[in-house]
């Protein structure tokens, strides 16, 4: 059974656009929620994480949303470049055992 | 090196055949996970170390599939009499294994094709 769903699938963004991707979680024990990002070829990477007890957190351009009530959250990107194209997972999980459970991704791509 | 590392970067396999992917993890790390990444798909997870220890291996799809960890370091994924459907990316990641983190340090995969 799925525990993270994502959307959209994939996602094409004019340079200098906002790049939204948005994920939803059944699971009420989760207690950490990060993204990681992954170029073709490699293994994805830790981009940015949050844990319930914020609403939002922010990195230079990245952003996470948080909404504990709807369980959901969300990746913002602002003024997206071309070099932020990549697939982009949601991930979620519990405890202490760092078992990540990811949503099915994100493909973007940012156009010059 | 630094990094996660996985061996080999690719195999390709006739159906029927075993393979063994190997993984080794970032020194001092001592929780593993093994990943599997099918075209288009998201990553799903398979099994998770602590030390040399398995407690969680509720993802491993079949009773073809095994792995174990040996000294607290390296890894091998072993799939016996292997399928076309096992075709995909395997990605190792480690971590320090300090309460949830959740920061995974991945390699960059072995890519297996089942012909």
């Amino acid at each position: 059974q799925q525990q993270v769903k994502q959307s959209p699938q994939s996602l094409i963004v004019q340079k200098g656009g906002i790049s939204i991707i948005n994920c939803a979680y059944e699971n009420t024990a989760f207690d950490y929620f990060p993204w990681y990002q992954q170029f073709p070829g490699k293994g994805p990477a830790l981009l940015i994480a949050i844990r319930p007890d914020v609403s939002e957190k922010k990195e230079g351009r990245f952003t996470i949303s948080f909404n504990k009530s709807a369980k959901q959250f969300s990746l913002h990107i602002m003024d997206s470049q071309p070099g932020d194209s990549a697939t982009y997972f949601c991930a979620a999980s519990k405890g202490n055992t760092g078992k990540l459970i990811f949503g099915q991704g994100t493909t973007l791509q940012v156009k010059p | 090196g630094a990094g996660v590392s996985q061996s080999p970067s690719n195999k390709v396999t006739e159906k029927g055949k075993d393979v063994e992917l190997r993984c080794d993890p970032i020194s001092g790390h001592t929780a593993l996970y093994w990943y599997r990444q099918s075209l288009g798909q998201g990553l799903e997870f398979l099994i998770y170390f602590q030390g040399n220890s398995a407690p969680d291996k509720s993802g491993l799809p079949s009773d073809r599939f095994s792995a174990e960890r040996t000294g607290g370091s390296v890894s091998t994924l072993t799939i016996q009499r292997t399928q076309q459907e096992d075709s995909a990316v395997y990605l190792c990641a480690s971590s320090t294994g300090h309460a949830n983190t959740g920061e995974l340090f991945f390699g960059e995969g072995s890519r297996l094709t089942v012909l």
